[in-house]
Parts: C-alpha cells; sequence; structure tokens
C-alpha cells in the first residue's frame, strides 16, 4: 500500500522557538493533504486541508499565523509550529490522498510535539 | 457539522472473546466510513473502509458494516487476540475528503 513518511517522530523544544514536520508520500503523489492534531486522550481534530501550489485551508480556531502549511510539491507537505508554546504540546499528524474524491487516505506516524 | 461518536469509550474482554464496537453519526450524507487501529504515541492503521454503496466490509477477522440511513456503522472483532488492544477509530469521509473521527474505543484484550 501507499507509504507516508512523516519526520520527525517528536521533538521538545523551549518555549518560543518553531518547529517544523515534514509530511511525504514516498510512492504516489499526493494532491491534497491534511494536518491533524490530537491530545492525550482525544480524537484527532483536522486542523487544516492543503492543496500542492496553493493555500492551505484551515479549520474553525486555527490559527493560520502560527500554524504554517506549505504544500510546495506533489510528494511534500510541511507544518511549522511558530512560537511554540507549552499549550502546543500535541499529537500532530499527516495523511495524503492521491486526489480522487473520497479515497482511502493514508496516514504519517505522527509526532510527539512537547513544549517545555 | 458532523459529529461522530463511539460507545463504548473504552472495553476489557478477555482473550478469545467476539466483540462488537459501536460507530455513530449525525449527517448521512457522507461517502464513505473507515475503521483505523491506533496504538499509543503511534499514527493510524486503516483497517476497513466501508464505499456508502456498500452494507459491510470484511479483511480477516474483522467485519465492518454500515447503516447510512441510521447513522452507525460497527466492527465485529472475532476471536480477540492480545495483539488487538489498542485504540479503534472510525472517522466519516463528508465533503472534500475531510474526515471527522469519533472519540475512539480503547480495548484492552487480556490473556
Amino acid at each position: 500500500g501507499a507509504v507516508v513518511s512523516q519526520h520527525p517522530s517528536w521533538v521538545i523544544c523551549k518555549s518560543g522557538t518553531s518547529v517544523k514536520i515534514e509530511c511525504r508520500s514516498l510512492d504516489f503523489q499526493a494532491t491534497t493533504m491534511f494536518w491533524y492534531r490530537q491530545f492525550p486522550k482525544q480524537s484527532l481534530m483536522l486542523m487544516a486541508t492543503s492543496n500542492e501550489g496553493s493555500k492551505a485551508t484551515y479549520e474553525q480556531g486555527v490559527e493560520k499565523d502560527k500554524f504554517l502549511i506549505n504544500h510546495a510539491s506533489l510528494t511534500l507537505s510541511t507544518l511549522t509550529v511558530t512560537s511554540a508554546h507549552p499549550e502546543d504540546s500535541s499529537f500532530y499528524i499527516c495523511s495524503a490522498s492521491g486526489g480522487t474524491a473520497h479515497e482511502k487516505l493514508f496516514f504519517g506516524s505522527g509526532t510527539q510535539l512537547s513544549v517545555l | 457539522k458532523q459529529e461522530v461518536t463511539q460507545i463504548p469509550a473504552a472495553l476489557s474482554v478477555p482473550e478469545g472473546e467476539n466483540l462488537v464496537l459501536n460507530c455513530s453519526f449525525t449527517d448521512s450524507a457522507i461517502y464513505n466510513l473507515q475503521w483505523f487501529r491506533q496504538d499509543p504515541g503511534k499514527g493510524l492503521t486503516s483497517l476497513l473502509l466501508i464505499q456508502s454503496s456498500q452494507r459491510e466490509q470484511t479483511s480477516g477477522r474483522l467485519n465492518a458494516s454500515l447503516d447510512k440511513s441510521s447513522g452507525r456503522s460497527t466492527l465485529y472483532i472475532a476471536a480477540s487476540q492480545p495483539g488487538d488492544s489498542a485504540t479503534y477509530l472510525c472517522a466519516a469521509t463528508g465533503t472534500a475528503s475531510k474526515l471527522t473521527f469519533g472519540t475512539g474505543t480503547r480495548l484492552q484484550v487480556t490473556l
């Protein structure tokens, strides 16, 4: 099956720093990628949808200036958490779609972010 | 706005038992319904995907059913094993391929 690679798996950073998370589709072209956030013992919440070559669409309540998303190529999307604070500590996970509407999505392995 | 609920929130069963996990969704205008498995601190593993036109899907010991009109899906696990212990998530796919996830069921299968 299709593979989505997410890096890093975990990161610890100081408050105020920025953290970049990469999501790559290894064996298919991902026209659309999704970014989710999951707090402990809660379900995944969609943060934003990114389409290759265009601006991301953010869900209500997600700050676009804080969570910068870039989808510059068909195989790579990045999420940058800018000026991270302890409340941003969470599990971030991406998923990718090959473009056919409503087809199966493939998920990365997730990134655990801890902000001190 | 789609809301997805899973019952029970947690379940503990002895090895070998058959079990059913429930998922309900408020908006029946979905394209498909997916079941995932998530191990602690890990990503998601896709288990089964049921298209809106289908009634069920089977994979090994897993069987998922979908009743769109009533807004329900079930995941049946036969002959449970300790390795099945994980959190199981269902997700409904709406417009623009957006998934709305359920609250999850934490399953523990004991020896």
